[in-house]
């Protein structure tokens, strides 16, 4: 089976100026998750969507990022306007149903450079 | 809360010899604790998982790792390091309800000298 797929590969932009990434789940995965991955870091969740709906977004800084999977299948993050430290690697991944044991498969990642 | 530990953000072994990675877990409840394996430029690929069957997990690759509750570890070995297993290697822990997004250590870098 297909596995997540994400775009672009590479962003470069400058501070203040918008950006958005794609991501296309695993076929029939209910759940999608966005992670944050700094230089360094391990991965920081940024939201969760089951289906449609926000699970988690506990730690999204809603002032300038924002996420959306309006038909419970791809979905969008959009960060606006980027600063400095939003350099980092964007993670999507998704499982199948919402269960804790459950694998979740990573897409290959979005490496955004704010300049 | 839980939170993961990741002693040693840099370890390198010889080809042949063993690898372990560490890794000790904070948690109220006991959890369910993965490993998972990033190559460069591409993301993550899960090792194995605990799930709170048996103690011994065997992952792909020739890796395993043991969960040690009297310990709260859960570290990553494979008895003899080949050179396709320099990567980063995450420990990660997850809740067993509700969002159970997973929360991940800060890594270890493996480097296998020839």
């Amino acid at each position: 089976e297909a596995g997540v797929a994400q775009s672009p590969r590479y962003k470069i932009i400058e501070k203040r100026q918008s950006v958005a990434f794609w991501c296309n789940p695993i076929s029939g995965h209910a759940t999608l998750y966005w992670y944050q991955q700094i230089l360094g870091q391990g991965p920081k969740l940024l939201i969760q969507f089951q289906n449609n709906g926000v699970v988690d977004d506990s730690q999204l800084p809603k002032d300038r990022f924002s996420a959306e999977r309006l038909k419970g299948v791809d979905s969008t993050l959009k960060i606006q306007p980027a600063k400095l430290e939003d350099s980092a690697v964007y993670l999507c991944a998704s499982i199948p149903t919402s269960g804790g044991a459950d694998t979740q498969y990573f897409g290959p990642g979005t490496r955004l450079t704010v300049l | 809360a839980q939170s993961v530990t990741q002693l040693g953000s840099h370890v390198s072994v010889s080809e042949g010899a063993l690898v372990l990675l560490r890794c000790n877990y904070s948690s109220s409840v006991p959890p369910y604790l993965f490993w998972y394996v990033q190559y460069p430029n591409q993301g993550l690929q899960l090792l194995l998982k605990y799930t709170s069957a048996a103690t011994l997990v065997k992952g792909i690759n020739g890796f395993e790792a043991e969960f040690k509750k009297s310990e709260t570890s859960f570290h990553l070995t494979k008895p003899s390091a080949h050179m396709s297993d320099a990567a980063e290697y995450f420990c990660a822990v997850s809740r067993l309800t509700g969002a159970n997004n997973l929360f991940f250590g800060t890594g270890t870098r493996l480097t296998v000298i020839p």
